[in-house]
């Protein structure tokens, strides 16, 4: 069966440092991977989603880039880390050409 | 623009009541319309999606092609459906298949 995963589950950065969150998927071959944010009382914003290894789609302006160094492997990643970084992210996958997403356990940034 | 609209930031009940939590959309073509639902400390997780027409713990959602609604319904609501429920849309164009999620609905179930 297909599983997918994050880590780390929660970090605590100061304002300026780098980012890297690494999101995994098992079990299913040549998949769409996102990456969300979500934020209390706005829902989830999608950030990047990728259709291919090296393929990377943002869909906001922002602080953050993204990366697909391999087919199951998708990383958000930051230069410097602001304080509106701050937030739930969350990694995604779905079957191409299907809408139905599947969820990581997210991972809770808090940027100080 | 695609949009989905979930109007409740919170909607309270009580056990037993009936439960709806609406959800517009905005879309200019065929939409597939999912709700996801997430427990607490559980990750989001499909709950259903209108092509499969089925009732999943008790909850059904009608795709209402001329109000572009999609509302989640439940006659009779459980403590454990207490949970953050969102609404999506699954959309075309730069996005590919990517969703586009409401700001989402707590919905909460009290004895």
């Amino acid at each position: 069966s297909q599983t997918i995963h994050q880590w780390p589950a929660t970090l605590v950065q100061p304002v300026g440092s780098p980012l890297s969150l690494e999101c995994t998927v098992e079990g299913t071959s040549n998949p769409n991977l996102y990456w969300y944010r979500q934020a209390a009382g706005r829902g989830l914003q999608l950030l990047f989603y990728s259709v291919g290894i090296g393929q990377i789609s943002s869909e906001v302006p922002q602080n953050l880039s993204a990366s697909r160094p391999q087919d199951r492997q998708f990383i958000l990643s930051s230069k410097k880390l602001l304080l509106s970084d701050s937030g739930f992210y969350l990694c995604a996958w779905s079957v191409r050409f299907t809408g139905e997403q599947f969820f990581g356990p997210g991972t809770r940034l808090t940027v100080l | 623009a695609q949009r989905v609209t979930q109007p409740e930031k919170l909607l309270s009940v009580f056990k037993g009541a009936p439960v709806e939590l609406k959800c517009n959309y905005s879309y200019s073509g065929s939409p597939e319309l999912f709700w996801y639902v997430q427990y607490s400390r559980q990750r989001l997780q499909l709950l259903l999606r209108h092509i499969s027409r089925e009732s999943i713990k008790g909850f059904t959602a009608d795709l209402n092609k001329g109000e572009t609604s999609f509302h989640l319904k439940k006659p009779f609501a459980q403590e454990e459906d207490s949970a953050m429920y969102y609404c999506a849309l699954s959309g075309t164009g730069q996005a590919g298949t990517a969703l586009i999620f409401g700001k989402g609905t707590t919905l909460s179930v009290s004895s």
